[in-house]
């Protein structure tokens, strides 16, 4: 039983695309997080839904949009792809009054 | 300033060795301390937690905190190839009295022990 799961695992698109992501997790948590690991290995928080109501949204383009249709999903939605999105996408979940993040195993987007 | 810095190496060790690992940040108000290990192509995955200053053991693994510096150490003994990964250290604060906490990472450590 996968606790976060995160599809697709890979995903290669054209410069300019529409794409999602979807994440799922079984932990009954109601906290949820997407995260951009660059080439160098730096993860970054990008969104945090609690209860599908969006409480951390850091700097991160317009073109990408969150949204959770309830506490167990988030997906992540990106418009008019550009080469710099390239990265390693993660999906976490906590509960909101625990420290523990448990992460899934990433969507690996590579824009061409 | 980055919130929390860590210097990503690469780091390499022989097996049996013991591993230093560090970071360093910038506000004393953070409250939990983390170590994550990340093998290659996988998520990260919690390793150690600690709340206060001081060390917390678990096996070969040993986290410290000196908040007086701002300084976090994981220390690993008798290193195994098994360990090697890429270690992130990470800070959970809470901000303006919320319950909703930020995982703020370091730039990650990449280990390699060899046989």
């Amino acid at each position: 039983d996968t606790a976060v799961s995160q599809t697709p695992k890979y995903l290669v698109t054209q410069m300019g695309n529409d794409k999602s992501i979807k994440c799922e997790q079984n932990l009954g948590h109601d906290t949820m997080y997407w995260y951009k690991q660059d080439s160098k290995k730096f993860l970054k928080i990008m969104f945090s839904y609690n209860n599908k109501e969006l409480i951390i949204n850091e700097t991160v383009p317009n073109r990408f949009s969150p949204k959770s249709p309830d506490k167990a999903h988030l997906n992540l939605h990106i418009n008019s792809l550009e080469l710099g999105d390239s990265a390693v996408y993660f999906c976490a979940s906590s509960t909101s009054r625990r420290s523990y993040y448990t992460f899934g195993s990433g969507t690996r987007l590579t824009v061409v | 300033q980055k919130e929390v810095e860590q210097d990503p190496g690469p780091l390499s060790v022989p097996e049996g060795a013991i591993v230093s690992l560090n970071c360093t940040y910038s506000n004393s108000a953070f409250q939990y301390f983390m170590w994550y290990r990340q093998y290659s192509r996988k998520g990260p995955e919690l390793l150690m937690y600690t709340y206060s200053s001081g060390n917390k053991e678990d096996g070969r693994f040993t986290a410290q905190v000196d908040k007086s510096s701002k300084y976090i150490s994981l220390f690993i003994r008798d290193s195994q190839p098994s360990d090697s990964a890429t270690y992130l250290c990470a800070i959970l604060w809470h901000a303006g009295g919320t319950s909703y906490g930020k995982l703020t990472f370091g730039q990650g450590t990449i280990l390699t022990v060899h046989p």
